[in-house]
């Protein structure tokens, strides 16, 4: 696609439910990387993938959240059991080779509030 | 690690006013330092980057140079307007294959302009 797109834009959410976010990369990007970003606060990394595989998922802040890439396209970050800790914009971001260096393409984010 | 320190906001000016948005950063090797923009509603820009020691980015007016003997970037713009409001990251890349594989943000800048 024309930019890299993320679904839903919102999402409130009870705590304890599990919650599912998409982003869907520019067409031809390898590499997608998933940002968590608090009100008022910069951008934290999560995860990064090349490909199908997650080269590096440091980022990720408990194992309540995992997040997986079907070949080149779709990603799906998934929150389980959600916290009020975890309420934040989740933005997705694309390269054309994973070369960071190159700078990247941000979707909108999904704002997510857990009540 | 690798890390970024920008000067905390708010920063409010006049329109036409100078800006200087102050940026240092902690990195090993020669990473790539970018300056991201994301104004209100919208997702984040990448507004310029520049690749190696004392070079020059510059988009829309604002100019940065990477100064590896101060480890700086500071971001520049000599008249600054109302569109202009929005809130700026300083953001680096690392080299090698694990620092290359993500991008390290500031914790941004919100600048707002009075007219």
């Amino acid at each position: 696609g024309a930019g890299v797109s993320q679904s839903p834009s919102n999402k409130v959410t009870e705590k304890g439910k599990d919650v599912e976010l998409r982003c869907d990369p520019i067409s031809g990007h390898t590499a997608l990387y998933w940002y968590r970003q608090r009100l008022g606060q910069g951008l934290e990394f999560l995860i990064y993938f090349q490909g199908n595989s997650a080269p590096d998922k440091s980022g990720l802040p408990s194992d309540r959240f995992s997040a997986e890439r079907t070949g080149e396209s779709v990603s799906t970050l998934t929150i389980q059991r959600t916290q009020q800790e975890d309420s934040a914009v989740y933005l997705c971001a694309s390269s054309l080779d994973g070369r960071a260096d190159f700078g990247y393409t941000f979707g909108s984010g999904t704002r997510l509030t857990v009540v | 690690g690798n890390s970024v320190t920008q000067m905390e906001g708010p920063v409010t000016l006049s329109e036409e006013a100078f800006l200087t948005i102050n940026c240092t950063y902690t990195a090993t090797g020669y990473p790539s330092l970018f300056w991201y923009v994301q104004y209100p509603g919208e997702g984040l820009q990448l507004l310029l980057k520049a690749t190696k020691a004392d070079d020059k980015g510059s988009n829309k007016g604002f100019e940065a140079t990477y100064r590896k003997e101060t480890t700086s970037f500071h971001l520049e713009k000599g008249s600054v307007q109302v569109s202009d409001s929005a809130v700026y990251f300083c953001a680096l890349a690392g080299t090698g294959y694990s620092s290359a594989s993500k991008i390290i943000f500031g914790s941004g800048t919100r600048l707002s302009i009075r007219p």
